[in-house]
């Protein structure tokens, strides 16, 4: 099977500007978590969304949203970039929300 | 609230040597799931393994073991005779036994196996 693939891998934005990421998740997977890893704040949880519904959400802005397709698929929004948004965006998958897999990241600078 | 403490920040261990990563967590919850993770340089976090809160057994890997202690809560993490390719930051996670919560990570140990 084929692993959990984000895109873009790496990206560069400019304050004020937004940015979407994709996230495919393993076949068959239906819950997609998202999470921003930080020097600072380690690993954070952002949002999870199982079945195309948002089941739970981190301590985050409203910048910060998501939403996932009828083929599980999943896209992450920051509007309003800040240069604090700049960090590693994981995305997991699992069949119920569980054990995780994750994909290799998106790495987002803000300049 | 749920919490995970990893107190060791950075390990430096010489290549053969066993070491042994720390995992402590709070939770109240009766029903709950542990993980531990490993995220080599690359970036991506590699799923190691995921415990119960009613299975206290104690798991053997490979050069890999876990001791899950539900009395000190502890779950902690060896590597039999590490080596250079052990080079990793690891992450101990906390899950609530319920569908739609999220993981709690704890902030890592940073592993470092010399030649």
């Amino acid at each position: 099977k084929a692993g959990v693939t984000q895109t873009p891998r790496y990206l560069i934005k400019t304050r004020g500007q937004q940015v979407t990421l994709s996230c495919s998740p393993i076949s068959g997977h239906r819950s997609v978590s998202w999470y921003q890893q930080t020097p600072g704040q380690g690993l954070q949880f952002l949002f999870e969304y199982f079945s195309e519904t948002q089941r739970n959400k981190g301590n985050f802005p409203g910048r910060f949203s998501g939403r996932q397709f009828s083929n599980s698929r999943s896209e992450m929004n920051v509007s309003t970039l800040e240069l604090g948004d700049s960090a590693l965006y994981l995305c997991a998958s699992s069949i119920q929300g569980y054990e995780q897999y994750f994909g290799p990241g998106t790495r987002l600078t803000v300049t | 609230a749920q919490k995970v403490t990893q107190a060791q920040t950075e390990i430096s261990v010489v290549e053969k040597e066993d070491v042994t990563l720390d995992c402590v967590y709070e939770t109240r919850d009766t029903t709950y799931y542990l993980f531990w993770y490993k995220q080599p340089p690359s970036g991506e976090l590699v799923f190691l393994i995921r415990r119960n809160s009613f299975d206290e057994q104690n798991e053997i890997s490979g050069r890999y073991s876990w001791n899950f202690q539900k009395s000190t809560s502890s779950f902690n993490f060896t590597i039999t005779a590490s080596q250079v390719v052990d080079s990793a930051v690891y992450f101990c996670a906390l899950i609530r036994g319920n569908y739609g919560q999220n993981f709690v990570f704890g902030p890592g140990t940073r592993l470092s196996v010399l030649p």
